[in-house]
């Protein structure tokens, strides 16, 4: 099965610093990758997601990059605001059969201001 | 609103001692399932729903039992909790149960077992 790694497990940065969370996967027919925050005391929500037919994807101030020859796709915040403060969780489907998404342990994000 | 609402929020129960979080949708959704989370492990699928009557194990469903009689409701029972079923638990649900579909998670049921 799928098999998703997640670095690092916790990112500390300054205000207006950028942040990057890199993850990679193990399987070839994995072609949708989406990214989840999840704020303290709540559930994870989607903030944004990239399919396999495009490299990078931008939304304001996060972006997500693919590489799928590599195998691995990252997520960058820049100036970064305490309220980036959070778990992050990448995670990787397959394009074949039932959506099982397969997730990373989670970063915990720390924006000090 | 759209949403995911599971209850109860927060539990402490005995080593035991059965109990149900249920789990209810509004948005009409196929695709409903249950996870929990612990420090360093992340999200682990415990079993997930395709449709009304279709469950199935996911990675973690050891003393865990699950079962989708309406397309809104996925109740997740633990018949005799122990300890290491101490956890944060998500209900999620999606459109459908197909790759490319946003899942909405819940807010979280708390539980810890003594």
């Amino acid at each position: 099965g799928e098999n998703v790694e997640q670095h690092p497990s916790t990112l500390s940065v300054q205000e207006g610093d950028s942040a990057v969370i890199k993850c990679t996967y193990s399987d070839s027919a994995s072609n949708y990758f989406p990214w989840y925050k999840q704020e303290l005391g709540k559930g994870p929500q989607l903030i944004i997601d990239i399919r396999s037919n495009v490299g990078e994807k931008k939304d304001q101030r996060i972006a997500v990059t693919l590489n799928k020859t590599a195998k691995h796709f990252s997520l960058h915040i820049t100036e970064t605001q305490p309220e980036d403060s959070a778990v992050y969780f990448c995670a990787a489907t397959s394009s074949g059969g039932s959506y099982i998404p397969t997730f990373g342990r989670g970063t915990s994000l720390i924006v000090h201001p | 609103e759209a949403q995911v609402t599971q209850n109860p929020r927060y539990l402490i129960t005995v080593t035991g001692k059965k109990l149900t979080v249920t789990c209810s949708q509004n948005m009409n959704h196929e695709y409903m399932s249950w996870y929990r989370q612990d420090p360093g492990l992340g999200l682990r699928q415990i079993y997930y729903s395709m449709n009304v009557e279709v469950t199935d194990k996911g990675d973690v469903p050891e003393g865990y039992k699950v079962s989708r009689k309406e397309k809104r409701n996925f109740p997740l029972i633990l018949e005799s909790p122990s300890p290491n079923q101490t956890s944060l638990y998500f209900c999620a649900s999606s459109v459908t149960g197909y790759s490319g579909n946003t899942i909405y998670f819940g807010e979280g049921s708390w539980l810890t077992v003594v």
